[in-house]
């Protein structure tokens, strides 16, 4: 399994963060994997975003302090997920991964991309 | 959520010589299931983390049988019997027994 992740490394403030992550070696929509976005900052540590996964139909769950400003969404036509996060502020600047989760731990890791906010 | 707490957050260490780590959580991490959700993490300088070990002690491919994970409840620890030079980095241990899964604060190993 590999998760490539692509995504803008600068955002302005106010502005919406979006990232993308492909999978190759699973599919999106399978019925035993969930698949996560965390992030990791200096200050914060290693945080738990949300995550997407598929029970016969789409499930989302997302932290409470994102969970006003985040959706996470599958694409099963290109087998991958996105993560969008709205009206960003520079404490959101942070190094952000996708994982997969299986049987309630990480096992693969996106490369991380460094998200800036600043104008 | 459930708080999880490393110690130390700092080890210099010796090669050759073992190597433990604590990590301690606000509440069981052992599900009905009979499984107990603890996982343990290496992060290098640049790099993702890594999974090293989940359920508490198994230890996932390719990872060397140096690295060894113990405990239950609410009471873990990641032991390297014999510390090498590439081990350097930050270690974190993570619960997933409930969402948010939450991991420790980290402890950084390197060389003294």
């Amino acid at each position: 399994v590999q998760l490539q992740q692509s995504g803008p490394g600068l955002v302005k403030p106010s502005q919406t963060l979006s990232l993308t992550c492909a999978i190759f070696g699973d599919s999106v929509s399978g019925n035993r994997v969930a698949w996560n976005w965390i992030r990791q900052s200096p200050s914060r540590g290693l945080e738990w975003l949300g995550r997407t996964y598929y029970r016969s139909k789409w499930y989302n769950d997302y932290a409470v302090s994102v969970k006003s400003r985040i959706t996470i969404n599958a694409d099963t036509s290109k087998n991958q997920f996105s993560l969008h996060l709205n009206s960003v502020t520079p404490d959101d600047t942070a190094v952000y991964y996708c994982t997969r989760g299986y049987i309630s731990s990480c096992d693969y890791w996106g490369q991380g991309i460094l998200v800036t906010v600043s104008s | 959520d459930v708080v999880v707490t490393q110690s130390p957050l700092s080890l210099p260490v010796t090669p050759g010589q073992p190597v433990s780590i604590s990590c301690r959580s606000s509440q069981s991490l052992a599900a009905s299931d009979g499984n107990t959700y603890l996982s343990w993490f290496h992060q290098r300088p640049g790099q993702s983390p890594r999974r090293l070990i989940y359920m508490v002690s198994n230890r996932d491919s390719g990872v060397p049988d140096r690295f060894s994970g113990s405990g239950s409840g609410t009471d873990f620890t990641l032991t390297i019997s014999r510390v090498e030079a590439e081990d350097v980095g930050v270690y974190y241990c993570m619960q997933g027994i409930q969402w948010p899964w939450t991991f420790g604060q980290g402890t950084k190993v390197e060389i003294k």
